[in-house]
């Protein structure tokens, strides 16, 4: 079945804690992103990557780092998490990047910050 | 800031069409226009895309304004599944550009049986 998988689906953790969530996908997919969607501020995009070691900054960038060094997974990276960062998480992929391209998305990843 | 707006919320009751407006004035003749769905507690996901002419699909259609400055999502028949967040987004493509996409808050659908 083609999806997009995040781990873990919740986590809740301490301020400074470096944590990593993962996003892989199963569908030769070129483009991944990122996204965090909080009360009132809708989903902003966080990351993005065009390609295997391609990737580019979104809307929210600030406190998050990514990687790709294979097609399939993407993973998020909080190298010191702050309680701001309490969201719930997206990740999405399409088989292009570019305008024509519809999004798969992941069921969600709940973090909580203490 | 979202290139994108969607009134906050609209009711529609079952198992008649509902018609979701959205504006994008400052829409670019490269830019698509795509539509996705949020259901309760689960990721969004696409209903459909367009770039200039109406397009159709099994779960809706698009109508596009023939200045493209708006364009309207249409469910032909809501049952209460139907109830959920619908986002309108604009989408480049990439080779004129970056490829961030801006969401936006999105149209709360409600259903009423």
């Amino acid at each position: 079945e083609a999806q997009v998988t995040q781990n873990p689906r919740y986590l809740i953790t301490v301020t400074g804690k470096k944590l990593t969530v993962t996003c892989s996908q199963n569908m030769n997919h070129e483009y991944m992103s990122w996204y965090r969607q909080d009360p009132g501020l809708g989903l902003r995009q966080i990351y993005y990557s065009m390609n295997v070691e391609v990737t580019d900054k979104g809307d929210v960038p600030e406190g998050y780092k990514v990687s790709r060094k294979e097609k399939r997974n993407f993973p998020l990276i909080l190298e010191s998490p702050s309680p701001n960062q309490t969201s719930l998480y997206f990740c999405a992929s399409s088989l292009r990047g570019g305008a024509g391209q519809p999004q798969h998305f992941g069921d969600g990843t709940r973090l909580s910050i203490l | 800031d979202a290139k994108t707006t969607q009134p906050n919320s609209m009711e529609s009751n079952e198992e008649e069409p509902v018609h979701l407006p959205c504006n994008h004035s400052t829409i670019s003749g490269t830019d698509y226009i795509h539509w996705y769905r949020q259901l309760p507690s689960q990721g969004p996901e696409y209903v459909i895309h367009g770039l200039t002419s109406n397009v159709n699909n099994r779960m809706a259609s698009l109508a596009i304004a023939e200045d493209r400055k708006s364009s309207t999502l249409i469910l032909h028949r809501a049952t209460l599944r139907d109830a959920a967040v619908y986002y309108c987004i604009l989408r480049d493509d990439y080779e004129h550009g970056d490829d961030k996409i801006i969401f936006g808050k999105g149209t709360r659908l409600h259903i009423l049986p």
